[in-house]
């Protein structure tokens, strides 16, 4: 079946540096979704992105889809400590009911 | 506007003992209904889905079933719990696209954590 591979695990980093989450799917999709999830808290959506080579940005947040739309990736820029949480992501493929989650990312901001 | 919620937010249960989580949503109709388990530090598990009433799919074998008797609501129960059923449980909504097909992103309930002892 579809799996959606995402890598670190953990990622630790120094306030002020940079962090980088990576989603690989085994098949192609239709769309990749990006939640987080704040520690002790439910997930929460951030975007999604459908198209081949789309780039999304949100204030210090860059979301990219793969040319091939078998990967994608949440970077972070001047990580700050309200960006600690699980980053997940979600991808679909066409014909399915649902998305498949990636494991996660846990960022962790260190002050 | 749409509101999803999930009871209880948090229960311990003793093993072999029932269980039933519910979960509704207000302001859509006809949504896709989802039950996910997270365990502590670990990814989201799909556990059911349903895309309408009495209509669910089981995507891992457990002890664990999901009942849908209205249309915006979703329930998760077991008989007999057991450890291995602690977590963190999570009902979410979307709406429908073609086909019945998930058109956007999900929409989470606050979650209800469950220890088993």
């Amino acid at each position: 079946g579809q799996q959606v591979m995402q890598i670190p695990q953990y990622q630790h980093v120094q306030e002020g540096e940079d962090f980088t989450t990576y989603c690989n799917s085994s098949t192609t999709l239709s769309n990749i979704q990006w939640y987080k999830q704040r520690p002790g808290g439910h997930p929460v959506f951030l975007i999604q992105l459908v198209k081949s080579g789309e780039v999304k940005k949100q204030k210090r947040l860059t979301f990219q889809f793969g040319e091939a739309k078998k990967n994608s990736s949440l970077h972070i820029t001047a990580t700050q400590t309200t960006d600690v949480g699980t980053y997940f992501c979600a991808g679909q493929v066409g014909g399915s009911y649902i998305p498949t989650f990636g494991r996660g990312t846990s960022l962790i901001v260190h002050p | 506007s749409q509101t999803i919620h999930q009871w209880p937010a948090t229960l311990v249960q003793p093993v072999g003992s029932p269980l039933s989580l519910e979960c509704t949503v207000e302001g859509t109709s006809n949504p896709n209904l989802y039950w996910y388990r997270q365990a502590a530090g670990r990814g989201l598990q799909l556990l059911f889905y349903s895309i309408g009433i009495d209509q669910i799919s089981s995507e891992v074998p457990q002890n664990l079933s999901a009942s849908r008797p209205q249309d915006r609501q979703f329930i998760l129960s077991s008989k007999k719990l057991l450890l291995s059923d602690s977590g963190f449980y999570l009902c979410a909504w979307s709406e429908k696209g073609a086909g019945g097909r998930v058109a956007g992103e999900l929409f989470f309930g606050e979650g209800s954590r469950l220890t088993v002892l």
